[in-house]
């Protein structure tokens, strides 16, 4: 089988930055990827961990260590619209490729 | 580009009635997943299709839930006899190839009463 954890909830304030952790157990682990969700809207991709190290896009980085089964979603920078939920979900080739997400962790960016 | 477009965005539904969930994935994607989510959790796995194969549907209860990715049109996930516990919002998702990185559509919010 497979397990994810992360933080049921982050709050922060505006300007701040916060780092929200992702351990994972599978086998045949492929990569790690990070989601957006707003209000139980579409989900939109982030970014995207299939070696380790730091990837950077504008105010998000992640970061993977496959040694350790852990990973990060960090934001820099924290605005009010950035209060969502983050899902971790990791692709794993034996379980068929596929995407399997997170309980989501819900952040709150305060002013 | 139009994005994966689901439809109907709401459905409501009596116990025991059929629901029928469209997907149209974006333009140049050949790979559809539909996943499930309740309020406060994440999004359940269901199915992963490509055109004209079902390629994994492990997710998906064994009875009266079926999905299809036909050559031409939408993939339709189907729910036979829905129960209350089927009330959930179900995502489709599609990529050009593998699960790196999926766009998703904007959901479909199924109500049975």
């Amino acid at each position: 089988g497979q397990s994810l954890e992360q933080p049921s909830e982050v709050t922060a304030v505006e300007g701040a930055i916060v780092q929200i952790n992702c351990t994972y157990q599978t086998s045949g682990f492929y990569g790690l990827s990070w989601y957006q969700q707003h209000d139980g809207g579409a989900p939109t991709f982030l970014s995207y961990n299939g070696l380790d190290g730091l990837e950077e896009t504008g105010r998000f980085s992640s970061f993977l260590s496959r040694s350790d089964s852990y990973g990060y979603l960090l934001l820099q920078e924290l605005q009010m619209k950035d209060s969502a939920s983050y899902f971790c979900a990791v692709i794993s080739r034996n379980q068929g490729g596929k995407l399997i997400f997170g309980q989501g962790t819900e952040l709150s960016v305060k002013p | 580009n139009a994005g994966v477009m689901q439809n109907p965005r709401h459905l409501v539904r009596r116990r025991g009635q059929e629901a029928r969930l469209r997907c149209s994935p974006m333009k140049g994607h050949s790979h559809v997943y539909w996943y499930r989510q309740l309020p406060e959790e994440g999004l359940k796995f269901m199915v992963y299709l490509q055109k004209e194969n079902i390629i994994d549907e492990s997710g998906m209860p064994k009875e009266r839930f079926s999905a299809e990715f036909p050559k031409e049109g939408p993939s339709i996930l189907r729910i036979q006899q829905v129960v209350r516990g089927d009330s959930a919002a179900y995502f489709c998702a599609s990529s050009i190839s593998g699960a790196n990185v999926l766009t998703f559509g904007a959901g479909s919010r199924l109500t049975v009463l």
